[in-house]
Formats: C-alpha cells, structure tokens, sequence
C-alpha cells in the first residue's frame, strides 16, 4: 500500500535558526503521486500548507519550501528562518490515483525563543 | 466558501451503542472523507466518497459504514461501538487540495 513517513515526532529549533521536516514516501502505484504539507497551528483545524505535483519541482509558501525528489522518494520541509509562530504540527501527505490520500504521523514543530 | 461542518463535536457513548458522526459542506463537491487521528499516528483514511451512493473503503474500514445520500452530506456510522475507536474523526472535503472540518471527539466508555 501507500505510505509516507516522519521520522521525527517533535523538533525543537530556536528562532531564527534553519528548519528541515524529513518525510519519505512509498506508492504502489504507477504514477507520481501528489505531495502535500499540511500545517495545524495551536486552536486552529488542518490547513494545506504548499503542494507539488510534478516531480522534480519546488513548492513554496510562508517561507517554507519543499523539493518533490523522485529519487530519494523524497518531500523535506525546509525553512532558512523560523519565526515563533510557525510552531505547529506538520503533516507530509501523498495522493495517488482515485483520490486517496494518505498523511504522514506529524511533526510537531516547537520554536524556542 | 470552503467550509466544512462536523456534527457533534464531543460524543460520549458507552460500548455497544450507535454512533453517528455527520459531515456537510457548501460546496456540493464531489469527494468527500473520513479519518480519524490518535496520538502518534497521524490521520487515518477509514473511506472515501466520490459521490451520492459512491464510496470506497479506506486504510481502516472495519467497525465503520458510512452514507452518502446527498452530494452535500457524508455521514459515519457506528455500529456498536468499541472502546478501541475512541478518537478524533475528521471530515475532509475536496480534491487536490482537501479542507478539513474541525473534528469530533467520540469517547467510548
């Protein structure tokens, strides 16, 4: 079956300093899946974050970006500069065929001052 | 607008009894999901809806039914419930980009 995996349940990155959020994936089927990071910050519901669909390329938002590595089976989240409020929990998602969805375990991101 | 309903938020049910978990969105959009999320794991995928009497067994389908009678309403369904399925099912609507409802908290005692 389908799967992606979050190695690390909690990072700890004091402000200013670089983020990476690994995450790894595995299909079955014959097509690239879609890779998503969906993002819940503290009292607030699950929310896309960026999405790619096309392997090799990058997608970007709030300043964290995210390479779709075909190779490696690979979607890191990555940041330059954390900021406090990007303390939340983060969550690497595929999509293959059929519309199925699969998410990761989450890493909850905690961003000290 | 993207909103999606969750009805009831906290449900507190002794093992054995009915459970039914609703879901509505205002977009009439086609498909429509379930999950539920414990500590740990991540989100689930129990199924998934294409549309009015079209759905498919997710990951974790056992324990669970679900019915769609109408484009805009996906409900889950339990039937007898089990201590095991206390957890925090969300609704999900879309495709390509999924937008989430804000959880029912179902305890089972």
């Amino acid at each position: 079956g389908d799967s992606v995996t979050q190695t690390e349940g909690q990072v700890t990155v004091s402000e200013s300093k670089s983020l990476i959020i690994n995450c790894t994936y595995s299909t079955t089927s014959i097509a690239y899946p879609n890779l998503f990071w969906y993002v819940r910050y503290p009292g607030e519901g699950l929310q896309l974050l960026l999405k790619v669909i096309t392997a090799g390329q990058k997608g970007s938002s709030r300043g964290f970006e995210a390479t779709y590595n075909k190779e490696t089976t690979s979607f890191h989240l990555q940041k330059a500069s954390v900021q406090e409020s990007d303390s939340a929990v983060y969550y690497c998602a595929l999509e293959t065929g059929g519309y199925k969805v699969v998410f990761g375990s989450g890493t909850r991101l905690l961003v000290s001052p | 607008d993207m909103k999606v309903t969750q009805m009831p938020r906290y449900l507190i049910k002794r093992m054995g009894e009915n459970v039914l978990l609703e879901c509505g969105q205002d977009m009439s959009h086609e498909t429509m999901y379930w999950y539920r999320q414990d500590p740990g794991l991540g989100l689930q995928l129990i199924y998934i809806s294409y549309d009015v009497d079209s759905n498919s067994e997710g990951d974790i389908p056992k324990g669970y039914r679900v019915s769609r009678k109408k484009r805009e309403h996906f409900s889950l369904i339990l039937d007898s419930a089990k201590t095991n399925q206390t957890s925090v099912y969300f609704c999900a609507r879309g495709s390509g980009q999924l937008y989430f409802g804000e959880g029912s908290k179902l305890t089972v005692l």
